[in-house]
């Protein structure tokens, strides 16, 4: 069971360029959820999922698209990078809002130059 | 909405020390409250919860009470370790959303010296 993982580790990026950031998780997961987390601070909501073929926005979602044709998979898209999206991404996943427990991908560290 | 609100950190103890890291919430529904830890250059990983009022959370020598009275989920531990240095963050569920989203608070560094 690898649980919830994320790729890349690291990119660098210009400003302009596009990127999208895997996240899958092998626990049968419906819920899904995307973080950025700048420094000093707590996690903002970027985007959630709760099955596959439905998404909503989070708190900041600006910037940001997302898709979920699959259970296992939820990617982040990144279309027009921007210095302001330079942060580091999490991925989470919960079985159900009964058990909330988030179990969380180890993030990819994102740079916009 | 939701918020959760940490005691600001860094903070640097000696080993052996005791610690207290202040959490208080604000929820329109019942909350699950949460403690995470992150080391560093990894997520999240889960230390402690507690579901509903009075519940105590406890793993590795934490500790934290559900108190629905003063809103608040304070994190214990009566003789921490330098490999309790890590990012400590407080989080709710409101479990009425339906949608499973937590709220995090920004985080409190904990820095333990030998």
């Amino acid at each position: 069971n690898a649980g919830v993982t994320q790729t890349p580790k690291f990119r660098i990026l210009k400003i302009g360029q596009s990127m999208t950031l895997q996240c899958t998780q092998d626990m049968n997961h419906n819920y899904m959820y995307w973080y950025r987390q700048d420094p000093g601070m707590g996690l903002k909501l970027i985007y959630y999922s709760v099955g596959a073929g439905i998404t909503d926005k989070g708190e900041v979602p600006n910037g940001y698209n997302v898709s979920r044709s699959t259970t296992e998979d939820f990617p982040l898209r990144l279309e027009l990078a921007a210095p302001s999206q330079t942060s580091v991404y999490f991925c989470a996943s919960i079985v159900s809002p009964r058990t909330d427990t988030q179990y969380f991908g180890p993030g990819t560290r994102l740079t916009v130059l | 909405g939701d918020s959760v609100t940490q005691m600001e950190g860094p903070v640097t103890l000696s080993e052996e020390a005791f610690l207290t890291i202040n959490c208080t919430y604000t929820a329109t529904g019942y909350p699950s409250l949460f403690w995470y830890v992150q080391y560093p250059g990894e997520g999240l990983q889960l230390l402690l919860k507690a579901t509903k009022a009075d519940d105590k959370g406890s793993n590795k020598g934490f500790e934290a009470t559900y108190r629905k009275e003063t809103t608040s989920f304070h994190l214990e531990k009566g003789s921490v370790q330098v490999s309790d240095s890590a990012v400590y963050f407080c989080a709710l569920s409101d479990r009425s959303t339906n949608a499973g989203k937590s709220t995090f608070g920004d985080g409190t560094t904990l820095t333990v010296k030998p």
